[in-house]
């Protein structure tokens, strides 16, 4: 299994753009969850979703971003407008519903300027 | 879910045993324990979980002390490739979701 699948690797893109994240779960997963990692915040949960259905959004910083579900096997979280303090690393993570172990993707590294 | 507290930082010799501690004195009896590490550039990683009693896996042990207030993770013979960001974290068994709140870990250095 290519495990979780994230892209792309690294953004670097310039305030006021739009930026959009992409993941592919593990096939047969069925809970997804978008983080973000900053040095000042730590680990965050952003959203999660349980059969392509968002479950807990309330991690999600503001109106500017937005995640969608439209398959089990792809999610995407949006960014628009970018702003320099949205510059973090976004992991995706799934899991068979309520198990006990989340397998994490290699993380987006977004440098908004 | 509870909260747990864990050192910021600790340093091993490679090829030494390495206790990790961390202290949950609000658990819930329906808190498992979970332990989390975090390479260097890579997502975190899943090490071990228990709830009473102390667990064995090809990475580590668990430790859980008899009233759970506190457990320890414990990495049998260091390794470079250990150093890591290691996170405990509790989560209860009727959480609806499965979602992790991760706090900020304990950073290990692995001395060669």
């Amino acid at each position: 299994d290519a495990g979780v699948i994230q892209s792309p690797r690294h953004e670097v893109t310039e305030m006021g753009q739009e930026v959009t994240l992409r993941c592919k779960p593990i096939s047969g997963h069925n809970s997804l969850f978008w983080y973000r990692q900053t040095m000042m915040r730590g680990l965050e949960l952003l959203i999660y979703f349980n059969n392509n259905v968002p479950i807990d959004d309330s991690g999600m910083p503001e109106d500017r971003f937005s995640a969608k579900m439209p398959n089990a096997s792809f999610s995407t979280l949006k960014i628009q407008p970018s702003e320099p303090r949205d510059s973090a690393v976004y992991f995706c993570a799934s899991s068979f519903l309520r198990a006990e172990t989340q397998y994490f993707g290699p993380g987006t590294r977004l440098l908004v300027l | 879910d509870a909260k747990t507290t864990q050192p910021n930082s600790m340093e091993s010799n490679e090829e030494e045993p390495v206790h990790l501690p961390c202290n949950h004195s609000t658990i819930s009896g329906t808190d498992y324990i979970h332990w989390y590490r975090q390479l260097p550039s890579q997502g975190p990683e899943y090490v071990i979980h228990g709830l009473t009693s102390n667990v064995n896996n090809r990475m580590a042990s668990l430790a859980i002390a008899e009233d759970r207030k506190s457990s320890t993770l414990i990495l049998h013979r260091a390794t470079l490739r250990d150093a890591a960001v290691y996170y405990c974290i509790l989560r209860d068994i009727w959480n609806t979701g499965n979602q992790f709140y991760f706090g900020t870990g304990t950073s290990l250095t692995v001395i060669p």
